[in-house]
């Protein structure tokens, strides 16, 4: 079973450009989350989906950051404009609904997008 | 959630028995204490979780308080693989809703 990819692996763009990431969730989970670690500090939520809905979306740092998921499936994160401060690795999680169902509840993460912002 | 509390180094002999401690002393009845790590630069990857007993699966035991107010992850024979940070979350395991918060962990390094 393939697990959570993400695309690309690492982006290097400069300030002002846009880059959008893409994630893959394991087939069949509805929860799709996105993380980033910024340089030295810890990992961050930014946002939450059940299937095509955004859950919570409380760590999303401002209106630079857009992220979808259409049809339930993948999902997008695109940052327009990049800021310098937006370099670091972003990480997609996935997880079925139920806890149990798999046998733990676990998010499973792909393995992150490192964005540099020049 | 409540919050926890790590060291934030450690260091353990390959072969022998990691233990990885973790304070939660706000910890609430119906939170769950999850252990997750991070090797390099790699995903996190889950490890454990329980609630109030002892658990044990391939990778880990998961050792708990009877007050629940501290917890110890145990790596019974650890490799040189098992050198990763390693995160102890507290959080409400409420169906859709399992947002994992971070801290900064406990960098984990085994010495061959």
């Amino acid at each position: 079973e393939a697990g959570v990819t993400q695309f690309p692996s690492h982006s290097v763009i400069e300030k002002g450009q846009t880059v959008t990431l893409r994630c893959d969730p394991i087939s069949g989970h509805d929860n799709l989350y996105w993380y980033r670690r910024v340089m030295g500090k810890e990992i961050k939520f930014l946002l939450h989906f059940v299937k095509e809905s955004k859950q919570d979306e409380s760590g999303m740092p401002n209106n630079r950051f857009l992220a979808e998921r259409t049809g339930g499936t993948y999902s997008t994160l695109k940052v327009q404009p990049a800021e310098l401060e937006d370099s670091g690795v972003y990480f997609c999680a996935s997880s079925q609904v139920r806890p149990g169902t798999s046998g733990t509840g676990e998010l499973f993460f792909g393995e992150g997008s490192r964005l540099t912002v020049l | 959630d409540a919050k926890t509390t790590q060291p934030p180094s450690m260091d353990c002999a390959e072969g022998r028995a990691a233990n990885l401690p973790c304070n939660h002393s706000t910890i609430s009845g119906n939170e769950y204490v999850y252990w997750y790590r991070q090797i390099h630069s790699q995903g996190p990857q889950y490890i454990i979780h329980g609630l109030k007993n002892n658990e044990t699966n391939e990778m880990a035991s998961l050792i708990i308080t009877e007050d629940r107010k501290s917890s110890t992850l145990i790596l019974p024979h650890a490799t040189l693989r098992d050198t990763a940070v390693y995160y102890c979350i507290v959080r409400v395991e409420v169906i859709g809703a399992q947002k994992l918060v971070f801290g900064q962990g406990t960098r984990l390094t085994i010495n061959p």
